[in-house]
């Protein structure tokens, strides 16, 4: 099974307004990771935050963990249309081998 | 300041033909990671390699598939007697080194399609 699920699935918002994706996970992790992948394209690494980091921001996303609850999320604020794209989380299992594991992603599309 | 090349980015086998799937990561990247991943579907690991070396291949398929990182020139990844189950885009990633969590940089992917 997944190690991280992305919640929602999919996402629909207005420009201007702000998108919140959320990730589960299972086990303990090293690390945790938000990319970005447009349709058709590689994925793009967006932020990378620690075990021990609770926050953590670039330009307009902001990347929160909570490792009681094994989850995070990924706010963009103020999205734009170039914002469409799919978002996923990836987590790589402490005492593991630094491998990350995917998620499904969510699918954010913002209209203009 | 290129960045990880996959070639080439469409390629059409009949079952039963072989696929050749190649991937140059950045240039002074040593590791390399193969990722396939189905419409509407999240990554997922297949290989990790570093020059010479395999690491992890755990999420490759016993069968048909096997990857390679030469000294020398990209990353392969083979898949022989294809079906029409191995239709997806492959994804390869690079990054400097291993041995803890680093950004992964991704290569545009190669779309497979078996008819």
């Amino acid at each position: 099974s997944q190690q991280g699920e992305e919640d929602p699935q999919a996402l629909s918002i207005q420009e201007g307004e702000n998108a919140t994706m959320n990730c589960s996970y299972k086990t303990s992790i090293n690390n945790l990771q938000w990319y970005r992948q447009n349709s058709g394209r590689g994925l793009v690494h967006l932020i990378l935050i620690r075990s021990n980091e609770r926050e953590k921001h670039s330009g307009r996303l902001r990347v929160t963990l909570d490792t009681s609850k094994k989850s995070s999320s990924l706010l963009i604020t103020a999205s734009r249309a170039a914002d469409t794209a799919s978002y996923f989380c990836a987590t790589d299992i402490s005492g593991g081998s630094y491998i990350p594991t995917f998620g499904r992603g969510t699918s954010l599309i913002v209209h203009p | 300041n290129a960045g990880v090349m996959q070639n080439p980015r469409h390629l059409v086998r009949r079952r039963g033909q072989e696929a050749r799937l190649r991937c140059s990561p950045v240039k002074g990247h040593s590791h390399v990671y193969w990722y396939r991943q189905l419409p509407e579907e999240g990554l997922k690991f297949m290989v990790y390699l570093q020059k010479e070396n395999i690491i992890d291949e755990s999420g490759m398929p016993k069968e048909r598939f096997s990857a390679e990182f030469p000294k020398e020139g990209p990353s392969i990844l083979r898949i022989q007697q294809v079906v029409r189950g191995d239709s997806a885009a492959y994804f390869c990633a690079s990054t400097r080194t291993g041995g803890q969590t680093y950004e992964q940089y991704f290569g545009p992917g190669t779309r497979l399609t078996v008819t």
